[in-house]
């Protein structure tokens, strides 16, 4: 059974661009969460979608958005990229949002804002 | 307001010996609580898990947790450290939603 996938693994882009991040989940999976890691802010909760419906949101500027596609498979999206948005992404799958189970986490990707 | 604390930012421990990482959470209700592992470069990985009933969680690579409800704390334990644990620990907390909370992480360094 795949693991989650996200793609690409490494991205560098320069301020005041936007970025469009990729994630697949476990088969069968049908909800999908992202976080956000730095090293002074540690891994931060950034929102999650279930049905191809955002059930949840974490404390950022709207400049970051995401959706779900029909298959499960999400994107999450930043805008006029900052410096401070350099981080490692991370999506995580799980299995359904009405008895949470455990979540599963994809290897993330780099993002450099330069 | 929700929290994980994990007091211990680092810890460097002998190959061969016993570890325990803390983690305290304050929350309204008991979360369910996790502990996962992250390897340089990597994604997290799930080590053990705790939704209720026996408050000694056994997981993966030889690594248990003790939930003690009085003390809001689940601690994760391992009798006997190999190299390769070295990595940095997370303690993760979440009330059903699926949205974890996380502790700011335990760097384990491992020496010979």
């Amino acid at each position: 059974k795949a693991g989650v996938t996200q793609t690409p693994r490494y991205l560098i882009k320069t301020r005041g661009q936007q970025v469009t991040l990729s994630c697949s989940p476990i088969s069968g999976h049908r909800s999908v969460s992202w976080y956000q890691q730095t090293p002074g802010q540690g891994l931060q909760f950034l929102f999650e979608y279930f049905s191809e419906t955002q059930r949840n949101k974490g404390n950022f500027p709207g400049r970051f958005s995401g959706r779900q596609f029909s298959n499960s498979r999400s994107e999450m999206n930043v805008s006029t990229l900052e410096l401070g948005d350099s981080a490692l992404y991370l999506c995580a799958s799980s299995l359904d949002r009405g008895r949470f189970t455990e979540a599963f986490f994809g290897q993330g990707t780099r993002l450099t804002v330069v | 307001a929700q929290s994980v604390t994990q007091p211990d930012i680092h810890i460097t421990v002998s190959e061969g010996a016993s570890l325990e990482l803390r983690c305290n959470y304050s929350y309204g209700a008991t979360p369910y609580l996790f502990w996962y592992v992250q390897s340089p470069g990597q994604g997290l990985q799930l080590l053990l898990k705790y939704f209720s009933g026996d408050t000694l969680v056994q997981g993966i690579k030889g690594f248990e947790a003790e939930f003690k409800r009085s003390q809001s704390s689940f601690n994760l334990r391992k009798p006997s450290v190999h190299w390769s644990d070295a990595a940095e620990y997370f303690c993760a907390a979440a009330t059903g939603a699926n949205n974890l909370f996380f502790g700011t992480g335990t760097r384990l360094t491992v020496i010979p």
